[in-house]
């Protein structure tokens, strides 16, 4: 099976700086996809990512694919208490289920 | 906008109930799936279904059943529910991935049940 890796498990950040997340995968991957959850809540779909190389951006969020398709890496600039809670990478598999990294965590402190 | 919905946000139950928990929604997807979260593990696939009456195994779902009558609904049922079956469950659905009508086969997330088992 696919082995997706989260760095870091957890991370502190003071509001107003940037942080990256990365998401690393044991094998080729085919569509990745990122989440944010917040406390006690279901997922929320940020993006999702196909092409080697590939990059896309949402208000301050972005996330790469590399050229060889197996990381992936998340990036918020400037970061808000919104952005607060636990991002999940996840790479599909046929008839489309998803497995997942175990989850960053973060905070943002004033 | 897609909506996917749970019977109960939070919900104690004992040893050896069989408990239901429910999922519905309401975009007339043909898959439907069941996690559990745990912290350090992530979520894990329990149970998935793409079509009505049919289901397959995910990667954990000893303990587990569901049940797909309808489209719109997928329930999980623990049979006898165990202290380790504590833990936050997720349900999501998405359409087909050949589907060309979606731009992708994103899965959409109820707001989850956070099970207790005592």
């Amino acid at each position: 099976s696919q082995e997706l890796e989260q760095s870091p498990q957890s991370l502190i950040v003071q509001e107003g700086k940037n942080l990256t997340i990365n998401c690393t995968s044991s094998k080729t991957l085919y569509g990745l996809y990122w989440y944010k959850q917040k406390y006690g809540e279901g997922l929320i779909f940020l993006m999702m990512l196909q092409k080697g190389g590939e990059e896309k951006s949402h208000e301050k969020i972005t996330a790469k694919l590399d050229e060889k398709k197996q990381q992936s890496s998340l990036h918020i600039t400037a970061s808000q208490p919104s952005h607060a809670g636990i991002y999940l990478c996840g790479v599909r598999h046929s008839w489309g289920k998803l497995q997942f990294g175990a989850g960053t965590q973060v905070v943002v402190t004033p | 906008d897609v909506k996917v919905t749970q019977s109960s946000r939070y919900l104690v139950k004992r040893t050896g109930e069989k408990v239901f928990l429910e999922c519905v929604q309401d975009m007339d997807h043909e898959n439907m799936f069941w996690y559990r979260q745990d912290p350090g593990l992530g979520l894990r696939l329990i149970y998935f279904s793409y079509d009505v009456k049919m289901k397959e195994k995910g990667d954990i779902p000893e303990g587990y059943s569901v049940s797909r009558e309808k489209k719109e609904r997928f329930s999980l049922i623990l049979e006898s529910a165990s202290t380790n079956q504590t833990s936050m469950y997720l349900c999501a659905s998405s359409p087909p991935v050949w589907t060309i009508r979606t731009r992708s086969d994103e899965q959409f997330f109820g707001p989850g049940t956070r099970l207790t088992v005592l």
